[in-house]
């Protein structure tokens, strides 16, 4: 399965501080993206890197992207409660010669005020 | 408008019902998705729409009928379902069928008894 591996699988943070979580695929990519899935509800787009593309920011979001390892990460700085989610990364599996993506086994982080 | 509209919220249908979800979108994306998501499991993909057309099934069983009536409007007919199939069920759309960010439905919670 290309399905990409994250870790950790829970991650519990006072306010204030960074969150970083880790994403690891198997194949080549296109590009990855990042999404937060509050509680039973929709997945939010936050980010997408291209494999041509090292690093990327968004306000308080950095996402890093190394080819070479097959890997990515996610930081989140100075992390509020409203932040607690989980955070999925996602792949865009090229080998079947169309266009899906897919999501990675999760990351659920918890903000304590 | 940039939005994914999902009705209904939540659903509990028997076994020998049928029913449907309904998925519409409004910002001009010509393809359209449908996930399965499990209890603190990442979205697995079911079905892609490009254009109107069906053009990824990821070996899904019958008794879930997908139907794009125009490029608005995605469609999830359900029959025979069984209690294993209660999960939340997500709808995205994209710009086209490549590299792009999905914007996702906030989802159906389907329970079936």
């Amino acid at each position: 399965s290309q399905q990409g591996e994250e870790d950790p699988q829970a991650l519990s943070i006072q306010e204030g501080e960074n969150a970083t979580m880790n994403c690891s695929y198997k194949t080549s990519i296109n590009n990855l993206q990042w999404y937060r899935q509050n509680s039973g509800r929709g997945l939010v787009h936050l980010i997408l890197i291209r494999s041509n593309e090292r690093e990327k920011h968004s306000g308080r979001l950095r996402v890093t992207l190394d080819t070479s390892k097959k890997s990515s990460s996610l930081l989140i700085t100075a992390s509020r409660a409203a932040d607690t989610a989980s955070y999925f990364c996602a792949t865009a599996d090229t080998t079947s010669g169309t266009y899906k993506y897919i999501f990675g086994t999760g990351t659920r982080l918890k903000v304590l005020a | 408008d940039t939005e994914v509209t999902q009705t209904p919220k939540h659903l509990v249908m028997g076994m020998t019902n049928k029913k449907s979800l309904k998925c519409e979108q409004h910002m001009g994306h010509r393809a359209m998705y449908w996930y399965k998501q499990k209890a603190k499991k990442p979205p697995e993909l079911m079905f892609v729409y490009s254009y109107e057309k069906l053009s990824i099934n990821e070996s899904v069983p019958s008794r879930f009928s997908p139907e794009c009536p125009n490029s608005s409007l995605l469609n999830l007919h359900l029959h025979a379902l069984q209690p294993e199939d209660s999960a939340l069920y997500l709808c995205a759309s994209s710009q086209d069928a490549g590299w792009y960010g999905y914007t996702f439905g906030s989802g159906t919670r389907l329970t079936v008894v």
